[in-house]
């Protein structure tokens, strides 16, 4: 079984200042890795995933992600955030090479500040 | 193209009654997968389907809840006898393949729950 430990409930982060979402992981078998966004009151859009090759994972709106299989991390970072990345992020585990559901973590809230 | 669509977005249902909250998946995706968020709690996978397959099970509660992804028409959750802590956003996302072959998924908004 799979199992995703996101460390932090909330962050705090200035606007324009740089922030990472920390993501671990858990599993036997070898997985593809994911990060989610969701806006209030609406549903989960894709960030980015990592299936293979290159570590580094770049997503949308400036995001980018580091596979890191020695500490089972995952984790989200962003060089300047805006206003508009304020959030919930969940990083998300399906094992690779079997249809299966995806496992997500309890979710980071962004919070920037002005 | 439309993306995944959940009705209705917001659902108020007295305890004891039946709550029906469909999804219909984006056009080509055969996968549909329900899941519960409350506060705090992240997402909870309840159940898997493939057109008239359960797939995976393993999170819906025995009793109350089933679920359906039939040939025609949206996948359904039904809840029978609700009660208040049914309380919840639940949603659907749809796949093209399974995510094995690292398919991530599409979502719907969600469809609030309150019971009252």
């Amino acid at each position: 079984a799979q199992s995703v430990t996101q460390l932090d409930s909330q962050v705090p982060v200035f606007e324009e200042a740089p922030v990472e979402l920390r993501c671990n992981y858990s599993s036997s078998v070898s997985v593809y890795l994911f990060w989610y966004v969701q806006y209030p009151n609406q549903g989960l859009q894709l960030l980015l995933k990592y299936l293979s090759g290159s570590t580094l994972v770049k997503g949308i709106n400036g995001f980018e992600a580091e596979f890191n299989k020695s500490q089972t991390s995952f984790h989200l970072r962003k060089p300047s955030v805006h206003i508009s990345d304020t959030a919930e992020y969940f990083c998300a585990v399906t094992p690779m090479n079997r249809d299966d559901k995806i496992i997500f973590g309890k979710g980071t809230r962004l919070h920037i500040l002005p | 193209n439309a993306g995944v669509m959940q009705n209705p977005r917001h659902l108020v249902r007295r305890r004891g009654q039946e709550a029906r909250l469909r999804c219909s998946p984006m056009k080509g995706h055969s996968h549909v997968y329900w899941y519960r968020q409350l506060p705090e709690e992240g997402l909870k996978f309840m159940v898997y389907l493939q057109k008239e397959n359960i797939i995976d099970e393993s999170g819906m509660p025995k009793e109350r809840f089933s679920a359906e992804f039939p040939k025609e028409g949206p996948s359904i959750l039904r809840i029978q006898q609700v009660v208040r802590g049914d309380s919840a956003a639940y949603f659907c996302a749809s796949s093209p393949r399974g995510t094995g072959r690292g398919y991530g998924y599409t979502f719907g908004s969600g469809t609030r729950l309150t019971v009252v």
